[in-house]
This record gives C-alpha cells, structure tokens and sequence, in this order.
C-alpha cells in the first residue's frame, strides 16, 4: 500500500508571504497527484490537480510535480488568513485514478 | 458544484452498538467513497463503489459494510461498534474518469462509547 508523506506537519507564514508545501509518494506507478484544502470544521475541496511533470498555476496558486521523483509541491504566494487551512495532498495510479491516498496534511496558519 | 449529503452529522452510540450512516449525492455521480479521518492518519478509505450494486473494499475495511442501494445512496454499516471506529467520517462522489475530482460530504462525527 502506497504511502504519502507530506512535509512539514506544520507552517505559520505571515500575511502576504509565500507558503510551500511539500508531498512525495512511495510508490513508483502514482501518475496523478492532487491537493486539497479543509478548513477547520469542513469537509476537503479539490484546490488543485497535477498530472505532468511541470507546473500549473491558478491565481496566487502554483503547483509544481516531478515524475521522476513523485514530488510535489503546492506554493501559495500573497498568503491571506482566509488560506489558514489543513492541506492534504492525494496521490493514485493510471487506471485507478478514482482510489486515492491521502497524506496526514499541513497545518498552515497565516498570521494577519 | 457537486451537491453530497450526509446523515445523520453527530452520533452517538455504545460499544457493540449497530451504526448506519447514510450519504446521498444528486450528481448522477458513478463513484462514490467512505472515508474516516483521524489525527495523525489524515483520510483513509473504508470501502468504495462504482455503481447501485457494486462494492469495494477499500484500505482500512475491518469492522465495516458498505451497501450502494442506487446511483443516489450509499450506506456504511457499523454492526459491532467499538471505540476505535470513533472518528470523523466522509462521504464523497466523483464521476467515472480516471482524473475527476472527488466531492466530499460534510461528514458525520461518531462517537462509541
């Protein structure tokens, strides 16, 4: 069974600084990764998704994946406090695109 | 935005009590999922379907049934209830593509005592 790590546990960055947040898989057959965002009380919403190797970027979110190294890494630049949230990376393979594997996240605070 | 309903939101019951909790999604979603979320483990999959019917099991499935009844419902049976199984349960839905997203419910929480 696939692991996925997510570093660190836990980050305070203050308002209007840049977050980055790291995740990497264990297993070598994961192609899709995704990061999604629970604040407190909530359930988790889709933020975004990552299936080349590359980057992508939504307004003051970018997010980067390497293949070779089943890393990704999810960096909010401007941080609000509104992006103080739990944010949990998921991981799966081609073909089984649907099952997902979740990291234990990272708390992120940001400090108005 | 995909539209997932969960009840009941809080519970609470006593060990070897019997625990159904229901999820319902109006999205004419094909996949629908248990999850339950703990400190220290994030979400972990209990057991999954792909259609009215279909079961499977997912990666933490012990002490858990799950029964799809029709595309709109899916059901997660708790039979023997223990301490252990208190935790923060998720439904989600997504449709039938390998890359689409996953729309989570807003969970119920389950206590055993």
């Amino acid at each position: 069974q696939q692991k996925v790590q997510q570093s660190p546990e836990s980050l305070i960055v203050p308002e209007g600084g840049m977050a980055s947040l790291n995740c990497t898989s264990s297993d070598r057959n994961v192609d899709y990764f995704w990061w999604y965002r629970q604040h407190s009380g909530k359930s988790p919403k889709m933020l975004m998704s990552i299936f080349s190797n590359g980057e992508k970027e939504e307004g003051r979110f970018t997010v980067h994946l390497n293949k070779a190294s089943l890393h990704t890494s999810l960096h909010i630049r401007d941080s609000q406090p509104s992006d103080s949230a739990l944010y949990l990376c998921a991981a799966s393979i081609g073909g089984l695109g649907y099952k997902l594997t979740f990291g234990t996240g990272t708390s992120l605070l940001v400090d108005p | 935005e995909a539209a997932v309903t969960q009840s009941p939101r809080n519970k609470v019951t006593v060990t070897g009590g019997n625990v159904t909790l229901s999820c319902r999604q109006t999205n004419s979603h094909n996949y629908m999922y248990w999850y339950r979320q703990d400190t220290g483990h994030g979400l972990r999959l209990i057991h999954y379907s792909y259609g009215a019917g279909n079961l499977q099991i997912g990666d933490v499935p012990d002490g858990y049934k799950a029964t799809r009844t029709t595309q709109e419902d899916f059901f997660l049976l708790l039979e023997l209830a223990s301490p252990s199984q208190t935790s923060l349960y998720f439904c989600a839905s997504s449709d039938q593509g390998d890359q689409d997203t996953q729309y989570f419910g807003p969970g119920t929480r389950l206590l055993v005592l």
